[in-house]
């Protein structure tokens, strides 16, 4: 079965600092790949997608992910974290059996 | 463009009466899907839709909750009769490909039965 793992449940990061939020995708094959923004008391925003071609994808808010097929990776990276960045992060992999996302990861900017 | 319209936003109910959540998605979209979100449970896929039909429903907890999609612009989900356990987060989202590719979401209808 296809799955998605957010091996962090909680970041802490400074503002400022660079940041990397991590994903691995359990698929048969590759999976379209996406990471999504969720703040307080608003629905989930698409940040950036991958279906194929280049393996480095931008995305929107000064995000970036990259897919690394040899690790089964899509983390996802900002070189310089604003306090409105302050949110929880899903990933996501869709696949035969629909879009399955990962638990998410909650991102705690200090000052 | 408008994204995916939810409503109501808030709704706060007693246990028994009936809450009817409403969604419409963005235009030219074929599939829509209804996820529920609370602390324990996480985001959790209700059922999906495409091209109006339902496809899977598997996620939906028992009879007391149903869905329609009566036309390409309209979807509720309606709970009869509310539970207190029934209270958390009802997300729309809608996607403009098939089974697997990127969904946009509503900004949710927050349940409350007392």
């Amino acid at each position: 079965a296809q799955s998605v793992t957010q091996p962090d449940i909680h970041i802490t990061v400074s503002e400022g600092a660079s940041l990397e939020l991590r994903c691995n995708y359990s698929y048969g094959a590759t999976p379209y790949l996406f990471w999504y923004v969720q703040s307080p008391g608003q629905g989930l925003q698409l940040l950036l997608k991958y279906f194929s071609g280049d393996t480095l994808v931008q995305g929107i808010k000064g995000f970036e992910a990259e897919f690394k097929r040899s690790q089964s990776s899509f983390n996802l990276r900002k070189p310089s974290v604003h306090w409105s960045d302050a949110a929880e992060y899903f990933c996501g992999g869709g696949g035969a059996d629909g879009l399955t996302f990962g638990k998410g990861t909650h991102l705690i900017i200090q000052p | 463009d408008a994204g995916v319209i939810q409503s109501p936003r808030h709704e706060v109910t007693e246990m028994g009466q009936e809450v009817t959540l409403r969604c419409k998605p963005i235009s030219g979209h074929n599939s829509l899907f209804w996820y529920r979100q609370t602390m324990m449970r996480g985001l959790e896929l209700l059922i999906y839709f495409n091209n109006n039909v339902p496809i899977d429903d598997s996620g939906m907890p028992e009879d007391r909750f149903s869905a329609k999609m009566p036309n390409a612009s309209f979807s509720t989900l309606k709970i009869q009769p509310s539970e207190p356990r029934d209270s958390a987060v009802y997300f729309c989202a809608s996607s403009p490909g098939p089974w697997g590719y990127e969904q946009y979401f509503g900004p949710g209808t927050r349940l409350t039965v007392t």
